[in-house]
């Protein structure tokens, strides 16, 4: 059974551009979630896509927002990318509620 | 708002060794689940444990165990016999019954094995 996957696994972008990150989870999982993990503050919650619908929010600026597609694929957007949007960006998968598979994670460089 | 804390940047332990990473949270919730979670370097995070609030008994895993106090609110994971692939950073993480799979996770504590 594939994993979770996340495309690209390396992004570099300047400050003022906006990102598309994409995460595909395990087939039959329709729960995606998102977390960004940065040196200083850890790993943070985003948000939570179950069946096309976001069911919770992290706290984070409307810059970053996201979306799930039928086929429960999930894409997360930045917006005005600042230098301190640099982070490991982690996509996990489940199913409804169950145990969360996290995939290898877009490594995001704003400069 | 819940919170989980890790009070333990860095362990060493040798090889064949026990270790306890030690874990604390703060909820006023009565429902909830806790997570271990393992993250090795350049590789991808991978669930350990996981213990359910209800339940009084300690989740174990093999060499891995979790010594769970609900009411000090403590979640120890303990490593029996450690093997030089248990070298990684580990994630203490708390899940609210209420909010889909939202994990808040703990700074993290980095493992060393030495032979």
């Amino acid at each position: 059974k594939a994993g979770v996957t996340q495309t690209p696994r390396y992004l570099i972008k300047t400050r003022g551009q906006q990102v598309t990150l994409s995460c595909s989870p395990i087939s039959g999982h329709r729960s995606v979630s998102w977390y960004q993990q940065t040196p200083g503050q850890g790993l943070q919650f985003l948000f939570e896509y179950f069946s096309e619908t976001q069911r919770n929010k992290g706290n984070f600026p409307g810059r970053f927002s996201g979306r799930q597609f039928s086929n429960s694929r999930s894409e997360m957007n930045v917006s005005t990318l600042e230098l301190g949007d640099s982070a490991l960006y982690l996509c996990a998968s489940s199913k409804r509620e169950g145990e969360q598979f996290f995939g290898p994670g877009t490594r995001l460089t704003v400069l | 708002a819940q919170t989980v804390t890790q009070s333990q940047p860095e362990m060493s332990v040798q090889e064949a060794e026990t270790v306890t990473l030690s874990c604390t949270y703060d909820t006023s919730e009565s429902d909830y689940y806790l997570f271990w979670y393992k993250q090795p370097p350049s590789r991808q995070m991978i669930l350990v444990i996981r213990q359910e609030a209800y339940k009084q008994q300690n989740a174990t895993e093999n060499r891995f165990s979790v010594n769970f106090q609900k009411a000090a609110k403590s979640f120890s994971l303990k490593i029996s016999d450690s093997q030089l692939g248990d070298a990684a950073m580990y994630f203490c993480a708390y899940r609210s019954s209420q909010a889909g799979t939202a994990l808040i996770f703990g700074k993290g504590t980095t493992l060393s094995v030495s032979s």
